[in-house]
Order: C-alpha cells, then structure tokens, then sequence
C-alpha cells in the first residue's frame, strides 16, 4: 500500500456542481494533513490544513476519518477557476518532510 | 510565509551536460527539500539540504548524479548531471516542515535533447 494515495481523476465535473475526492494515508499516527492546488505549469500551494476532524473555508470543506484513515475534500458550487490538480499531502514519521499523493485533476466544464 | 526565488525557470539542455538550480528564500530556514516533478505525476523527493551538512537523499537519488550545496539559511543549488532526456522534468525547492505551511519555487522545467 502507498504512503498516500489519492482518487484518480481526472474528475469532469460541470460547473456549479459539487465534487469531492479522498485521500487514504498509511501512518495512523499521522497528526496533521494537507490539501494543495497545483495550477497548470505552476507550483502548489496550500489550499487546506486539517488537523482535527475537518475544516471548512468558504465552499472547501476537509474532512478527517482517523478510523478508515482517509481525509476527503468536498468543494460546492464548483467555478470554472477551480479546475487544478489537488495533491494530498501528509507529514512522514518525523514531521519534517512531507509524503505526497499523485494528485486529482478537477477540470470543471461550463 | 515564505517567498522563494527559483532559477533558471525552465531551460533546454543537451544531454551530457549539466544544469544546476539556484533557490533562493526571502527568510532563514533550517531545512530546504528539492522534488521532481514528471509530467502528471505528483512530487517525488530527490533530498533534503540541510545547511552545515551533506545533504539526505532519498532512495534512487545519488549524490553524484544531484549534487546539491547548502551554503547558508537562505540558499541552495541542485545540479543534475551528466544529463539524459530522462532527466527531463519540472524541478522544485520547497521550504516548510510537515506541520507547517510548505512553500515552493516558481520550478524549473528542464528538457533534455
């Protein structure tokens, strides 16, 4: 089993819509996990942190289960400008380096 | 936060040759991480510079291949050497541990031919 793994997409998804997408993580004393937005030929960047049960900004909503050892993100009313690629990310055994999942691409269709 | 400078931003290289990338950080920072980046594929550490220190690769990475120097807080070089079309990817440095905020280069997109 991977590290990180993450649903593949791409996911098409029309506008307006609301999509979500897991990701399943192997260490089950991992404390704090990530979501980030990769733009097309860009850097990622953070879009959430979760380190409880979920966390909620705007029409981004991250959720936790320690149990099944997955965190999902849930986007509502989904723009055109959502379309990206979101990476998953969790802190290795030491917490300083992170363990990346592959990646979902979102492409929202007007 | 944290604002890094990363350069070249994308290059095209004949093979057998070498590249190296320069990162720089507006900030002091302990660790600095270097990622490969192929085309649709998520990010894959290559090593962790440490300042003062050789750097920690990981596995299939070697020194010989990406020479990497950390010279004070704020900067670090990768060089990829002895370049082949399979080196050919995006390139980036990032800063930030695993309970923080992780902040990355611009990256640098490398052809090889």
């Amino acid at each position: 089993r991977k590290e990180v793994e993450q649903d593949p997409g791409p996911f098409n998804v029309p506008e307006g819509a609301t999509v979500a997408f897991n990701c399943t993580y192997s260490n089950s004393a991992s404390q704090s996990f990530f979501w980030y937005r990769q733009d097309c030929r860009k850097e990622p960047k953070l879009l959430m942190s979760v380190y409880s049960s979920g966390n909620e900004d705007g029409r981004f909503t991250a959720q936790l289960n320690r149990a099944s050892q997955y965190i999902s993100l849930l986007i509502r009313d989904s723009k055109l400008s959502d379309s990206a690629t979101y990476l998953c990310a969790v802190p290795k055994d030491s917490n300083y380096q992170l363990i990346w999942g592959a990646g979902t691409k979102l492409i929202i269709k007007p | 936060s944290a604002v890094i400078s990363q350069k070249p931003s994308r290059d095209i290289c004949q093979r057998g040759t070498s590249l190296t990338i320069q990162c720089q950080v507006d900030s002091q920072v302990t660790m600095m991480f270097w990622y490969r980046q192929q085309p649709g594929q998520s990010l894959t550490l290559i090593a962790t510079a440490n300042q003062g220190s050789e750097a920690t690769y990981e596995s299939g990475f070697v020194i010989d291949k990406f020479p990497i120097s950390r010279p004070n807080l704020t900067f670090s070089t990768l060089t990829v050497s002895n370049m082949s079309p399979e080196d050919s990817s995006i390139y980036l440095c990032s800063v930030g541990s695993g309970n923080t905020e992780a902040f990355f280069g611009q990256g640098t997109r490398l052809t090889v031919v």
